[in-house]
Protein backbone atom coordinates (compact mmCIF):
# COMPACT_ATOMS: atom_id res chain seq x y z
CA UNK A 1 0.00 0.00 0.00
CA UNK A 2 1.17 3.45 -0.74
CA UNK A 3 1.41 5.76 2.61
CA UNK A 4 4.06 8.39 3.27
CA UNK A 5 6.42 8.99 6.61
CA UNK A 6 7.22 12.45 7.43
CA UNK A 7 10.14 12.50 10.18
CA UNK A 8 9.69 15.08 12.88
CA UNK A 9 6.92 16.35 14.24
CA UNK A 10 8.25 19.51 15.02
CA UNK A 11 10.73 21.42 13.69
CA UNK A 12 12.11 24.75 14.79
CA UNK A 13 14.47 27.20 12.50
CA UNK A 14 15.14 30.35 12.56
CA UNK A 15 14.38 33.41 10.60
CA UNK A 16 16.83 33.21 7.09
CA UNK A 17 17.93 29.96 7.90
CA UNK A 18 17.21 26.52 5.33
CA UNK A 19 13.58 25.01 5.86
CA UNK A 20 14.24 21.02 5.50
CA UNK A 21 11.24 18.57 6.11
CA UNK A 22 11.68 15.42 5.14
CA UNK A 23 9.03 12.96 3.74
CA UNK A 24 9.66 9.56 2.58
CA UNK A 25 7.21 7.30 0.88
CA UNK A 26 6.50 3.59 0.06
CA UNK A 27 4.81 2.91 -3.45
CA UNK A 28 4.83 0.26 -5.67
CA UNK A 29 4.30 2.39 -8.41
CA UNK A 30 5.55 5.59 -9.57
CA UNK A 31 3.77 8.22 -6.86
CA UNK A 32 2.02 11.28 -7.14
CA UNK A 33 3.20 13.30 -4.31
CA UNK A 34 2.10 16.53 -2.80
CA UNK A 35 2.58 19.06 0.02
CA UNK A 36 0.21 20.93 1.84
CA UNK A 37 0.15 23.54 4.52
CA UNK A 38 -2.31 24.60 7.15
CA UNK A 39 -1.82 27.66 8.40
CA UNK A 40 -3.31 28.26 12.58
CA UNK A 41 -6.81 27.44 12.12
CA UNK A 42 -7.34 27.57 8.34
CA UNK A 43 -7.99 24.82 5.65
CA UNK A 44 -4.76 22.95 4.09
CA UNK A 45 -3.78 24.45 0.92
CA UNK A 46 -1.36 22.98 -1.89
CA UNK A 47 2.29 23.92 -2.03
CA UNK A 48 3.20 21.53 -4.79
CA UNK A 49 3.04 18.44 -6.55
CA UNK A 50 4.85 15.53 -8.29
CA UNK A 51 3.41 14.41 -11.22
CA UNK A 52 6.57 12.83 -12.48
CA UNK A 53 7.30 15.35 -15.43
CA UNK A 54 10.16 17.19 -13.49
CA UNK A 55 11.50 15.94 -10.08
CA UNK A 56 12.22 19.28 -8.83
CA UNK A 57 9.17 20.80 -8.21
CA UNK A 58 8.70 24.53 -7.27
CA UNK A 59 6.12 25.62 -5.28
CA UNK A 60 4.19 29.03 -3.62
CA UNK A 61 5.80 30.61 -1.35
CA UNK A 62 9.50 29.82 -2.20
CA UNK A 63 8.87 26.63 -1.28
CA UNK A 64 10.48 23.45 -3.61
CA UNK A 65 10.98 19.38 -3.12
CA UNK A 66 12.62 17.16 -5.15
CA UNK A 67 11.78 13.48 -5.63
CA UNK A 68 14.70 10.81 -5.28
CA UNK A 69 13.69 7.46 -6.42
CA UNK A 70 16.58 6.06 -5.46
CA UNK A 71 15.82 7.26 -1.27
CA UNK A 72 12.26 6.76 -1.91
CA UNK A 73 12.15 10.85 -0.70
CA UNK A 74 10.40 13.84 -1.32
CA UNK A 75 11.77 16.03 0.56
CA UNK A 76 10.22 20.21 1.48
CA UNK A 77 13.08 23.23 1.44
CA UNK A 78 12.77 26.66 1.32
CA UNK A 79 16.16 28.50 1.67
CA UNK A 80 15.30 31.24 4.19
CA UNK A 81 12.60 30.97 6.14
CA UNK A 82 10.31 33.68 7.17
CA UNK A 83 8.32 34.13 10.14
CA UNK A 84 5.18 33.46 7.68
CA UNK A 85 5.64 29.84 7.12
CA UNK A 86 5.02 28.91 10.49
CA UNK A 87 2.88 26.20 10.11
CA UNK A 88 1.74 22.76 10.09
CA UNK A 89 2.93 20.71 7.03
CA UNK A 90 1.57 17.51 5.33
CA UNK A 91 3.01 15.35 2.76
CA UNK A 92 0.75 13.30 0.90
CA UNK A 93 1.00 10.35 -1.86
CA UNK A 94 -2.25 10.03 -4.42
CA UNK A 95 -3.15 6.22 -4.68
CA UNK A 96 -4.32 4.28 -7.53
CA UNK A 97 -7.87 4.57 -6.70
CA UNK A 98 -7.67 8.18 -6.57
CA UNK A 99 -7.67 9.02 -2.64
CA UNK A 100 -4.89 10.61 -0.84
CA UNK A 101 -2.97 8.95 2.25
CA UNK A 102 -1.55 12.05 4.29
CA UNK A 103 1.45 11.90 6.82
CA UNK A 104 1.32 12.60 10.14
CA UNK A 105 2.44 15.99 9.82
CA UNK A 106 5.45 18.46 10.91
CA UNK A 107 5.11 21.67 12.44
CA UNK A 108 7.32 23.99 11.54
CA UNK A 109 8.41 27.43 14.01
CA UNK A 110 10.50 30.15 12.50
CA UNK A 111 12.18 31.70 15.47
CA UNK A 112 12.79 35.64 15.29
CA UNK B 1 -19.12 28.83 -5.27
CA UNK B 2 -15.13 29.61 -5.66
CA UNK B 3 -13.90 27.06 -3.17
CA UNK B 4 -15.45 24.05 -1.02
CA UNK B 5 -17.93 24.87 1.39
CA UNK B 6 -18.21 23.04 4.70
CA UNK B 7 -21.29 24.33 7.40
CA UNK B 8 -21.05 24.66 10.50
CA UNK B 9 -17.48 25.39 11.08
CA UNK B 10 -18.11 24.93 14.53
CA UNK B 11 -20.44 22.75 16.58
CA UNK B 12 -20.81 21.78 20.10
CA UNK B 13 -22.94 18.72 21.25
CA UNK B 14 -23.98 16.40 24.19
CA UNK B 15 -22.57 13.27 23.81
CA UNK B 16 -25.10 10.04 22.91
CA UNK B 17 -26.07 13.25 19.88
CA UNK B 18 -26.94 13.00 16.06
CA UNK B 19 -24.55 15.52 14.30
CA UNK B 20 -24.34 16.38 10.44
CA UNK B 21 -21.53 17.81 8.90
CA UNK B 22 -22.26 19.35 5.09
CA UNK B 23 -19.92 19.82 2.37
CA UNK B 24 -20.08 22.04 -0.60
CA UNK B 25 -17.50 20.54 -2.87
CA UNK B 26 -16.85 22.92 -6.28
CA UNK B 27 -19.09 22.68 -9.52
CA UNK B 28 -17.71 20.23 -11.42
CA UNK B 29 -15.37 18.27 -9.04
CA UNK B 30 -16.40 14.78 -9.50
CA UNK B 31 -14.44 13.79 -6.20
CA UNK B 32 -14.96 14.14 -3.01
CA UNK B 33 -13.62 13.33 0.31
CA UNK B 34 -13.81 13.35 3.58
CA UNK B 35 -11.13 13.38 6.42
CA UNK B 36 -10.95 13.92 10.24
CA UNK B 37 -8.22 15.56 11.59
CA UNK B 38 -7.80 14.93 15.97
CA UNK B 39 -5.46 17.59 18.18
CA UNK B 40 -2.07 16.89 17.61
CA UNK B 41 -2.84 13.96 14.73
CA UNK B 42 -2.55 13.88 11.15
CA UNK B 43 -5.31 13.38 8.74
CA UNK B 44 -7.72 10.39 8.74
CA UNK B 45 -9.17 9.14 5.75
CA UNK B 46 -12.68 8.43 6.14
CA UNK B 47 -14.87 8.05 3.21
CA UNK B 48 -14.04 9.17 -1.04
CA UNK B 49 -16.69 9.37 -3.22
CA UNK B 50 -15.90 9.46 -7.07
CA UNK B 51 -18.86 10.01 -9.62
CA UNK B 52 -21.34 7.60 -9.70
CA UNK B 53 -19.26 4.80 -7.96
CA UNK B 54 -19.80 3.07 -4.74
CA UNK B 55 -17.86 4.96 -2.79
CA UNK B 56 -14.66 3.70 -0.50
CA UNK B 57 -15.82 3.71 3.28
CA UNK B 58 -12.91 1.93 3.91
CA UNK B 59 -11.65 4.52 6.67
CA UNK B 60 -14.52 5.19 8.27
CA UNK B 61 -14.00 4.07 11.77
CA UNK B 62 -17.35 2.86 13.19
CA UNK B 63 -20.65 2.40 12.04
CA UNK B 64 -21.90 5.32 14.31
CA UNK B 65 -20.18 7.28 11.42
CA UNK B 66 -22.06 7.28 7.37
CA UNK B 67 -22.06 9.57 4.48
CA UNK B 68 -24.01 10.39 1.50
CA UNK B 69 -23.38 12.35 -1.45
CA UNK B 70 -26.32 13.26 -3.45
CA UNK B 71 -26.74 14.30 -6.97
CA UNK B 72 -23.33 14.20 -7.28
CA UNK B 73 -22.53 17.16 -5.48
CA UNK B 74 -23.43 17.76 -1.61
CA UNK B 75 -22.09 15.94 0.91
CA UNK B 76 -23.28 14.56 4.44
CA UNK B 77 -21.53 13.22 6.88
CA UNK B 78 -23.19 11.96 9.67
CA UNK B 79 -22.19 11.15 13.33
CA UNK B 80 -24.68 8.98 15.26
CA UNK B 81 -24.51 8.46 19.11
CA UNK B 82 -21.65 10.87 19.01
CA UNK B 83 -18.31 10.09 21.79
CA UNK B 84 -16.08 12.38 23.19
CA UNK B 85 -13.55 10.51 20.79
CA UNK B 86 -15.25 11.84 17.91
CA UNK B 87 -14.02 15.51 18.96
CA UNK B 88 -12.26 16.35 15.92
CA UNK B 89 -11.86 18.69 13.05
CA UNK B 90 -13.16 17.09 10.06
CA UNK B 91 -12.50 18.21 6.51
CA UNK B 92 -13.94 17.60 2.85
CA UNK B 93 -11.66 18.24 -0.19
CA UNK B 94 -13.15 17.56 -3.64
CA UNK B 95 -11.03 17.15 -6.93
CA UNK B 96 -11.89 17.85 -10.76
CA UNK B 97 -8.94 15.50 -12.03
CA UNK B 98 -6.04 13.02 -11.14
CA UNK B 99 -4.15 16.08 -9.00
CA UNK B 100 -4.34 18.44 -5.62
CA UNK B 101 -7.80 18.48 -3.49
CA UNK B 102 -8.65 21.97 -2.59
CA UNK B 103 -9.92 21.86 0.59
CA UNK B 104 -12.47 23.06 2.86
CA UNK B 105 -11.93 24.93 6.30
CA UNK B 106 -13.27 22.13 8.23
CA UNK B 107 -16.05 21.77 10.99
CA UNK B 108 -14.98 21.54 14.41
CA UNK B 109 -16.54 19.09 16.38
CA UNK B 110 -16.34 18.88 20.07
CA UNK B 111 -18.38 16.78 21.95
CA UNK B 112 -18.87 17.44 25.73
Amino acid sequence: AQSVTQLGSHVSVSEGALVLLRCNYSSSVPPYLFWYVQYPNQGLQLLLKYTSAATLVKGINGFEAEFKKSETSFHLTKPSAHMSDAAEYFCAVRRNNNDMRFGAGTRLTVKP
Amino acid sequence: GAGVSQSPSNKVTEKGKDVELRCDPISGHTALYWYRQSLGQGLEFLIYFQGNSAPDKSGLPSDRFSAERTGGSVSTLTIQRTQQEDSAVYLCASAAANYGYTFGSGTRLTVV
